[in-house]
């Protein structure tokens, strides 16, 4: 099956600090991914839809000067948390969208744990 | 009203039981239904695609009621391996491939 890799796994940092997370499709290609948060005891929530070559769009509430997505090739989309503050600390997880195995078939990357102090 | 709702949890169940997930879900224009699981910090897994006609993978039986936009898992004979939590995911709209989250439902399986 289709597998998504993402780096870091985890990450602890300071307040203050930018942190970028890395999104692979590593065995399809993929012009839309997504990235979601999940919050402890909750589920996930859109935060926003890449999409390679173009601007991201965001979900409403999401800040797009705050969490920057960049999808520069269609095998890798970036966010970077600018300026993180500790309630920024959560489960960060990405999802490439293969068109060829169905309709709004996504397969997810196995998540980045941001922890910030 | 949540755009989709699914059944507080948790379900602590024996090995052997047969257990049934509800699911509803708000937007009538969703085309797409699934259901995921998620191990404790680990990140959802496809479990199946659920269709109109309903379809069954092994012990597994999903089926979607588009009228009472309704969404049910059926588990037989659980095993201590499925224990996780079941999460209920439907397209937001026709454009753009954005999926909703159910809460999920924590299922335990106990010996």
């Amino acid at each position: 099956g289709a597998v998504v890799s993402q780096h870091p796994s985890w990450v602890i940092c300071k307040s203050g600090t930018s942190v970028k997370i890395e999104c692979r499709s590593l065995d399809f290609q993929a012009t839309t991914m997504f990235w979601y948060r999940q919050f402890p005891k909750q589920s996930l929530m859109l935060m926003a839809t890449s999409n390679e070559g173009s601007k991201a769009t965001y979900e409403q509430g999401v800040e797009k000067d705050k969490f920057l997505i960049n999808h520069a090739s269609l095998t890798l989309s970036t966010l970077t948390v600018t300026s993180a503050h500790p309630e920024d600390s959560s489960f960060y997880i990405c999802s490439a969208e293969d068109i060829t195995s169905g309709p709004d078939t996504q397969y997810f990357g196995p998540g980045t744990r941001l922890t910030v102090l | 009203r949540k755009e989709v709702e699914q059944d507080p949890g948790p379900f602590n169940v024996p090995e052997g039981a047969t257990v049934a997930f509800n699911c509803t879900y708000s937007n009538s224009a969703s085309q797409s239904f699934f259901w995921y699981r998620q191990d404790c910090r680990k990140e959802p897994k496809l479990l199946m695609s659920v269709y109109s006609s309903g379809n069954e993978d092994g012990r597994f039986t999903a089926q979607l009621n588009r009228a009472s936009q309704y969404i049910s898992l059926l588990i037989r004979d659980s095993k201590l391996s499925d224990s996780a939590t079941y999460l209920c995911v439907v397209n937001k709209d026709n454009q753009g491939g954005k999926l909703i989250f159910g809460q999920g439902t924590e299922l335990s399986v106990k010996p």
